[in-house]
Order: C-alpha cells, then structure tokens, then sequence
C-alpha cells in the first residue's frame, strides 16, 4: 500500500538551472497539492491539482514555477532559473475523491532542493 | 497577523507527561482540523482528522476544536521519547471540487526526555 511517492528525495542544482520534482498520488487518490516548507518556517501551499487540470495555484509565485499532472504519469513541479532563495522542502500530499475519508490530505517524503 | 498562530517551543517535556499543543486562527470559515507530526527531514504524518467542533481520540491522543474560541488542542497522554518531533496543526474551509487546502501553523517542537 504504498503512500505518496517523490522524487528525487535530494536535488541539488546551481543558479540558473532547471529543478524537477515528481510526485505520484496514493492509489485512488483524484487530488495533489504541492507544498513548500521554508527553513524555520510551516508549509506554505503552492498549488492544487486534478487530472490535467490545475485548480488553485493561489500560492505560486508569479515566474519561474509551474505545476501540472498529466492523464498519464506523475505530478511535476517545474522550477525553471532557480535562485538560492528557492532552496527549501517540496512537499507533494494527496487525497482521494470529494466525499471519500474526509477528504484527508497525506503527504510525501518531500523533496530537498538546494541551489548552490 | 497570520492566519494560524501556534507557539513554536521547544517545548520539553519529561517521560510519561501529559503534553498540551495548541493553535489559535482567524478565518471563521475553518471547519477541517489537522495534526500532523513531523520528523526530522521526513514528511509530515497525519495524527488527528476533526471536523467542526468537538473532541476526538485515537490512543494516546485526543484533539480538541472549540470554533466559538478559535482555538484547537492536541493533548499526548503518557508521552514517549519516540513523541519527539514537531507538531503542526492544519486547517481548512475545503475546496471547490472536494479538495482540501491547508493553511499551517509554524509546528511545536517537542521534546520528552527520558
């Protein structure tokens, strides 16, 4: 029964490059939502995701970030031009269809960026 | 002032005590209630799921909400070293097509000591 899957638990990229994280959903689960967590700080919601549809991408910042989740195939947070303030903990959780648990939200292992 | 507030320790504890962890929030339209518990350098954990007002409890943890106070509780009866970690507390209003976006607190730090 495996949770939510990200990867690469580590990333390390340098100014300028391109950072991609994946995430696949638990079994059955319709929604993703990806956070970041700042050091020294609570996660902060980017964005919220169905099936080839982006829902609310209230917490995304204006450039450079992007998220998608294909019919096919994992979530993927795109981080294009990283900039040492991007350096935190991505977090990926999902949760099943409307009205199934509660809608309970699980999180991932989480993905490490650091831009050097 | 930030939507959820919560104290964010450390707090030490010794072994077999009774914890308190607490948040306050602002936002009126907060009907889903979370705790997570946090590691270091893991994910976070879903602890305690409440909805709306009252109280909840699973072993040794009980959730309290008290929506006229704006104010939730997660109590750890006989605490264990192995309850060491950072405690976030998470809400929500719910979502347009059933999702769920949580708003965090900072987390608790948690000690117990043996």
């Amino acid at each position: 029964n495996a949770g939510v899957m990200q990867n690469p638990r580590h990333l390390v990229r340098r100014r300028g490059q391109e950072a991609r994280l994946r995430c696949s959903p638990m079994k059955g689960h319709s929604h993703v939502y990806w956070y970041r967590q700042l050091p020294e700080e609570g996660l902060k919601f980017m964005v919220y995701l169905q099936k080839e549809n982006i829902i609310d991408e209230s917490g995304m910042p204006k450039e450079r970030f992007s998220a998608e989740f294909p019919k096919e195939g994992p979530s993927i947070l795109r981080i294009q031009q990283v900039v040492r303030g991007d350096s935190a903990a991505y977090f990926c959780a999902s949760s099943p269809p409307e009205g199934i648990s509660g809608n309970t939200i699980y999180f991932g292992e989480g993905s490490w960026l650091t831009v050097v | 002032q930030k939507e959820v507030e919560q104290d964010p320790g450390p707090l030490s504890v010794p072994e077999g005590a009774i914890v308190s962890l607490n948040c306050t929030y602002s936002n009126s339209a907060f009907q889903y209630f979370m705790w997570y518990r946090q590691y270091s350098r893991k994910g976070p954990e879903l602890l305690m799921y409440t909805y709306s007002s009252g109280n909840k409890e699973d072993g040794r943890f009980t959730a309290q909400v008290d929506k006229s106070s704006k104010y939730i509780s997660l109590f750890i009866r006989d605490s264990q070293p192995s309850d060491s970690a950072t405690y976030l507390c998470a809400m929500s209003a719910g979502l347009t097509g059933g999702g769920n976006k949580l708003t965090f607190g900072t987390g608790t730090q948690l000690k117990v000591e043996l």
